[in-house]
């Protein structure tokens, strides 16, 4: 099995720059995505390939993917970021892998 | 516009079977790898099967190999997820998903649709 690791909580003050960490062994030789997940909604791609953004989502969302750690960046984090967020490999033995999540609390 | 819309959940008894079924609309279905995600009650997100965009490639997790089989109709545009043996601990709600075949990412999320497994 492959797992990822995540922190269960990150906080952050409005304006400021969250990190959210994932790690698994030999990470960064994998593709990671980013999801944002909200209370009652569906989970949103806001990263993919590492670093890439689908269309629609703020430029303040970036990823980054080296070593053992990915890291998803949210710059002048907003009230609305308010949400967990999950990152996602692709292992040959478990297929996908999703980390634990992270839940974001803007304060 | 890509839309996805799961249907099919409910209430089944342990050991009891549901069908849960995806319509897809708004990109070429067929040409597309699709997975089901859950999410159980407090919990994260658990990716629970795959299948390329043909059908000839399907990929589940070890918790769900033998119970659950994962099909698709390219002709109707749907995703199907057929689950057998079913437990208290596949009580959750079941999104679909298109997904990116190569690297496997997946851009588009349906509602999702809840399943309780309960007696």
């Amino acid at each position: 099995s492959y797992d990822l690791t995540q922190p269960p909580s990150v906080s952050v003050s409005p304006g400021q720059t969250a990190s959210i960490t994932c790690s698994g062994d030999k990470l960064g030789d994998k593709y990671a995505s980013w999801y944002q997940l909200k209370p009652g909604q569906s989970p949103v791609l806001v990263i993919y390939e590492d670093s890439k953004r689908p269309s629609g989502i703020p430029e303040r969302f970036s990823g980054s993917n080296s070593g053992n750690t990915a890291t998803l960046t949210i710059s002048g984090t907003q009230a609305m970021d308010e949400a967990d967020y999950y990152c996602q490999a692709w292992d040959s033995s478990a297929h996908v892998v999703f980390g634990g999540g992270t839940k974001l609390t803007v304060l | 516009e890509v839309q996805l819309l799961e249907s099919g959940g409910g209430l089944v008894q342990p050991g009891g079977s549901l069908r849960l079924s995806c319509s897809a609309s708004g990109f070429t279905f067929s040409s597309y790898a699709m997975s089901w995600v859950r999410q159980a009650p407090g919990k994260g997100l658990e990716w629970v099967s795959g299948i390329g965009g043909s059908g000839g490639s399907t990929y589940y997790t070890d918790s769900v190999k033998g119970r659950f089989t994962i099909s698709r109709d390219n002709s109707k545009n749907t995703l199907y997820l057929q689950m057998n043996s079913l437990r208290a601990e596949d009580t959750a709600v079941y999104y679909c998903a298109k997904y990116d075949g190569s690297t496997w990412y997946g851009d588009y999320w349906g509602q999702g649709t809840l399943v309780t497994v309960s007696s």
